[in-house]
Parts: structure tokens; C-alpha cells; sequence
């Protein structure tokens, strides 16, 4: 149990459409990151939010946006979904610049893009 | 792109027996994480072991690095049906920021 929440757990949508995703952090963690992982392959970095800001972002459209809110959650917005975006979306949360780099991960989202 | 490559993909062993997985990189690395996946569920932290370290260990898992191959290793000794799972090993390459880069994984099934 890491203490972070994502929701929805699951969800399907058609190509086109846009979609929310949210993340709860654990007490205390004010960096929060987000992974895309696509069936039998390791997750892949879309960006992290550190006190609100962007803190870096892998390589991923610009339609792949985010935002962490003062209490620390965040969103992933992906708009304009295609049926490569089909994966499971983790997030993931650490206590900034501390020195483990550990992460804590929440269950993830089953995103279906038909 | 992947940084980590991990070696077997797949593992398959009795109860009781030792795994060990291998895991390469490309860049240099401030540290080097192992983190365990069981089916579609999320990522759960195992160890870290910083460029500095060359083993490490925590329970039954054992961990080395070699910086100058730019590899590591995970041992599980005296595996159960419970570390069924997939391991995955993860670099953080621009200090300790949780920026990780995954490898593809290894799939471990241990057989009771």
C-alpha cells in the first residue's frame, strides 16, 4: 500500500475523444510523476510536476498535458485520443529533490482507446 | 527510447530456487532501481543501489552494479510462488529528481 490513488481504474474511449485522468499523492510527497506503459513494455516518462510546475517532460505530444493542484494531486489530460494511447497510466509520487529518488506508484489507469 | 535492458525477458523456476536478472544501461547513472509488477497492477519500489555501491542487499533480494559495464543484477534467493511478478530495473540519469528510465522487464514465474 503506497497511499497513492488514481482514478478511474479502468475506462474505455473512442478515437478523438479527450480524457482525464487523476492521481492523489501520499501525505506529504510534492512531486508528482506520470508513466505510460503500453502492453508487455516498461513504463515510459510523460513529465513531472514539482509545487505545480513542470518539471521535466519525456517524449510525448504536446496533446499529453497535466497539472498538480496545491494539495499536491495532479491530472493527465490526454485530448485527441488515438488508439496507441491504449495503455495503462501510472502515477507516481517522491518527496521532491530528496536524495533515494524512490518512487511510490499508485495502481494505474487501464486506458482503451477503440 | 529504453535505457535498461533486461536479460532474460521471461524466467521460469521452481519453488526454492535462486533467479537472477541482468539489466544494462547506456548513460551514466546517479542510481540504479529495481522495482517489482505483478499483472496489471502498479509498480512497487524494491531497492536502490547509488553508482557508488557496488552490492547491496535487502531480505532475500541482492543487488550489484557494475558501473564500469554499465550492468546490474537481481537475485531473489530462495524464490516462491509469491514472487511471481515482473521486474523491472529503472535508471535515474539527472540526479535523484524520480525521473526514472525503465527497462522492458523481466517476467519471473516461480513455480510451486
Amino acid at each position: 500500500e503506497t497511499g497513492v490513488t488514481q482514478s478511474p481504474t479502468h475506462l474505455i474511449k473512442t478515437r478523438g475523444q479527450q480524457v482525464t485522468l487523476r492521481c492523489s499523492s501520499q501525505s506529504g510527497h510534492n512531486t508528482v510523476s506520470w508513466y505510460q506503459q503500453a502492453l508487455g513494455q516498461g513504463p515510459q516518462f510523460i513529465f513531472q510536476y514539482y509545487r505545480e510546475e513542470e518539471n521535466g517532460r519525456g517524449n510525448f505530444p504536446p496533446r499529453f498535458s497535466g497539472l498538480q493542484f496545491p494539495n499536491y494531486s495532479s491530472e493527465l489530460n490526454v485530448n485527441a485520443l488515438e488508439l496507441d494511447d491504449s495503455a495503462l497510466y501510472l502515477c507516481a509520487s517522491s518527496l521532491g529533490r530528496v536524495r533515494t529518488g524512490e518512487l511510490f506508484f499508485g495502481e494505474g489507469s487501464r486506458l482503451t482507446v477503440l | 527510447s529504453q535505457q535498461g535492458e533486461e536479460d532474460p525477458q521471461a524466467l521460469s523456476i521452481q519453488e526454492g530456487e535462486n533467479a537472477t536478472m541482468n539489466c544494462s544501461y547506456k548513460t551514466s547513472i546517479n542510481n540504479l532501481q529495481w522495482y517489482r509488477q505483478n499483472s496489471g497492477r502498479g509498480l512497487v519500489h524494491l531497492i536502490l543501489i547509488r553508482s557508488n555501491e557496488r552490492e547491496k542487499h535487502s531480505g532475500r533480494l541482492r543487488v550489484t552494479l557494475d558501473t564500469s559495464k554499465k550492468s546490474s543484477s537481481l537475485l531473489i534467493t530462495a524464490s516462491r510462488a509469491a514472487d511471481t511478478a515482473s521486474y523491472f530495473c529503472a535508471t535515474d540519469v539527472s540526479g535523484n529528481t524520480g525521473k526514472l528510465i525503465f527497462g522492458q522487464g523481466t517476467t519471473l514465474q516461480v513455480k510451486p
